[in-house]
């Protein structure tokens, strides 16, 4: 099945600066990857996702960057601000449709 | 529904004593998921529903911990005998299943055995 590993734990940034998330997936079948933040106490919440048939998606302050042929995707947060203090997930879904989450980031942007 | 919906949102029990968790997913999710989440921990995976197809059933830590899924609809996980290892999140997620995979989670029950 589907193995997704995730770097780095955890994270701390100065408000302003960027930050980068990786993950990397064992399935060369995956077509999907999407990136959720859980704020302390709360649900997981889908903030964006990429497809295999693209190599990078945007979205104000987020992007994902996706690299098939190395089987690593990346999320980036440019003008951190306190409020994306948070666990970031990865997850991969593999050719048997299952997600397959990361074990997360601790991101804490400090003011 | 307008969301995930799981209930109770929080059950304290005794050791040894069976509890069963509900989980009422967006109408018409094909998949759904189950998943344990202890404090400042990461998404266990426990269960997968897929449509009518057998479920994947990887990820259940024991034969204590078994999941049932009416047709597309409620599901429920049922934790027997349970042990103060047991005490976590426990997070439903749905999803519209093949070709659509963004997954809407549940506000989870917190479980907490003593």
């Amino acid at each position: 099945g589907e193995n997704v590993e995730q770097h780095p734990s955890t994270l701390s940034v100065q408000e302003g600066d960027s930050a980068v998330i990786k993950c990397t997936y064992s399935d060369s079948a995956s077509n999907y990857f999407p990136w959720y933040k859980q704020e302390l106490g709360k649900r997981p919440q889908l903030i964006i996702d990429i497809r295999s048939n693209v190599g990078e998606k945007k979205d104000q302050r987020i992007a994902v960057t996706l690299n098939k042929t190395a089987k690593h995707f990346s999320l980036h947060i440019t003008e951190t601000q306190p409020e994306d203090s948070a666990v970031y997930f990865c997850a991969a879904r593999g050719s048997n449709y299952k997600l397959t989450f990361g074990k997360g980031t601790l991101l804490t942007v400090n003011p | 529904g307008a969301g995930v919906s799981q209930s109770p949102s929080n059950k304290v029990t005794e050791k040894g004593k069976d509890v069963e968790l509900r989980c009422d997913p967006i109408s018409g999710h094909t998949a759904l998921y189950w998943y344990r989440q202890r404090l400042g921990q990461g998404l266990e995976f426990l269960i997968y529903f897929q449509g009518n197809s057998a479920p994947d059933k990887s990820g259940l830590p024991s034969d204590r911990f078994s999941a049932e899924r009416t047709g597309e609809s409620v599901s429920t996980l049922t934790i027997q005998r349970t042990q103060q290892e047991d005490s976590a999140v426990y997070l439903c997620a749905s999803s519209r299943g093949t070709g659509d995979e963004k997954l809407f989670f549940g506000s989870g029950t917190q479980l907490s055995v003593l």
